[in-house]
This record gives C-alpha cells, sequence and structure tokens, in this order.
C-alpha cells in the first residue's frame, strides 16, 4: 500500500532563516506530487505541483520553491523565511486520476 | 490543533442525528468532486468522490448528491456520531491533464454527545 511522510511535523522558525520541507511517497511511482498551505481556520491553497522529476509548476508567486530530486521525494524551500509564511504545509500525492493523498502535515510557525 | 472555527462555517448537530453540508462550486466545467474530513492537527483525508455524470453516489454512513444545474454539492453523513467531528471540505477538479483539484473553504461539524 501506498504512504506519505512528511517532517519535520512542526517548526519553529525565526523571520528571514531557511527552511527545508520534506516529503516522500512510498509504494508507487511517478505519482504527481503537491504542496499545499493552510493557514489557520482556511481552505487549502496550492503553491506547487509536479508531474515528474524536475518538472515543478507554481502555482502562487512567492518567496517559496519547490523541487523534486527524486522520483518519490517533493522539497519545499525557503531561503529567507517571512512571517507570512507561517501555516501549515501539506503534501499530497495522486497517480493518474483526480483523487489526492494527504500526508500528514507540517505545522510551521514563522517567529 | 488549528483554530478553525475562527473564518469556517459551522454545523452543530447532536449524536445520532444525520448531518448535510453543503459545498457551492463555481466552474461549470467542473467533472469530477471529492468531499474530504479534515481533523485537528491532521491531513485531509479523502471520503467519497463523484463524476458530473451522477447525481448521487453512497458509502458507508455518507451520500454525495452533486446538482450540476445550480453547480451544488452535499454531503450526507447518517447516523453522526462524535468521531466525525472535523472539517469537511469540497473540492473540484480544475481541468488540464496535471489533475490539479480547487479545495471549498470548508465547514466544521461538531457532533454533540
Amino acid at each position: 500500500s501506498q504512504t506519505i511522510h512528511q517532517w519535520p511535523a512542526t517548526l519553529v522558525q525565526p523571520v528571514g532563516s531557511p527552511l527545508s520541507l520534506e516529503c516522500t511517497v512510498e509504494g508507487t511511482s511517478n505519482p504527481n506530487l503537491y504542496w499545499y498551505r493552510q493557514a489557520a481556520g482556511r481552505g487549502l491553497q496550492l503553491l506547487f505541483y509536479s508531474v515528474g522529476i524536475g518538472q515543478i509548476s507554481s502555482e502562487v508567486p512567492q518567496n517559496l520553491s519547490a523541487s523534486r530530486p527524486q522520483d518519490r521525494q517533493f522539497i519545499l524551500s525557503s531561503k529567507k523565511l517571512l512571517l507570512s509564511d507561517s501555516g501549515f504545509y501539506l503534501c499530497a500525492w495522486s497517480l493518474d486520476r483526480y483523487e489526492q493523498y494527504f500526508g500528514p502535515g507540517t505545522r510551521l510557525t514563522v517567529t | 490543533g488549528e483554530s478553525v472555527g475562527l473564518h469556517l462555517p459551522t454545523l452543530s448537530v447532536q449524536e445520532g442525528d444525520n448531518s448535510i453540508i453543503n459545498c457551492a462550486y463555481s466552474n461549470s466545467a467542473s467533472d469530477y468532486f471529492i468531499w474530504y474530513k479534515q481533523e485537528s492537527g491532521k491531513g485531509p483525508q479523502f471520503i467519497i468522490d463523484i463524476r458530473s455524470n451522477m447525481d448521487k453516489r453512497q458509502g458507508q454512513r455518507v451520500t454525495v448528491l452533486l446538482n450540476k444545474t445550480v453547480k451544488h454539492l452535499s454531503l450526507q453523513i447518517a447516523a453522526t456520531q462524535p468521531g466525525d467531528s472535523a472539517v469537511y471540505f469540497c473540492a473540484e477538479n480544475s481541468g488540464g491533464s496535471n489533475y490539479k483539484l480547487t479545495f471549498g473553504k470548508g465547514t466544521l461539524l461538531t457532533v454533540n454527545p
């Protein structure tokens, strides 16, 4: 069966510090991968998606970036965090259908 | 967990009652819809989906109804239990080959024992 992992689970970072969140998927090959952000009490905002290694599409211009160095690994990064980057970051995967499966999320607090 | 109650529509029901959660979508070209359940501090969990060639689909204790005429989707939960307390999101496909979904704002369901 397929599983999706995210780490860290929680993170507290000062403004201006770098960020690296990692997501890995097990039990499937060539998945579509997605990064979402969820502010408190809000819906899900799609940040990036990837249909293959090295292929990244950005949905929202901001100081975040994403990379996919391996088939089942998706990384979300920032060189300098802003207060507005605080939120709950979710990674998801799908195959050739619309149904997406989500990871447990990373709670990021920028102080 | 998150303070999801501040901005979301809320629905409060008694244990054992039936719950109906509604969602309006905007894209008349959408042809696939999903309901997700998100418990506090966790990632969304798939509940049930429906394609636009159907107007009703049933799962275990859940039923999704689709009215394409008014672009409305609903999730019915039978015999609601305390474990059903969560935020429920509807999502519609955004088209294209990358299988993107557009999520609604969510509804907070609270089940009172």
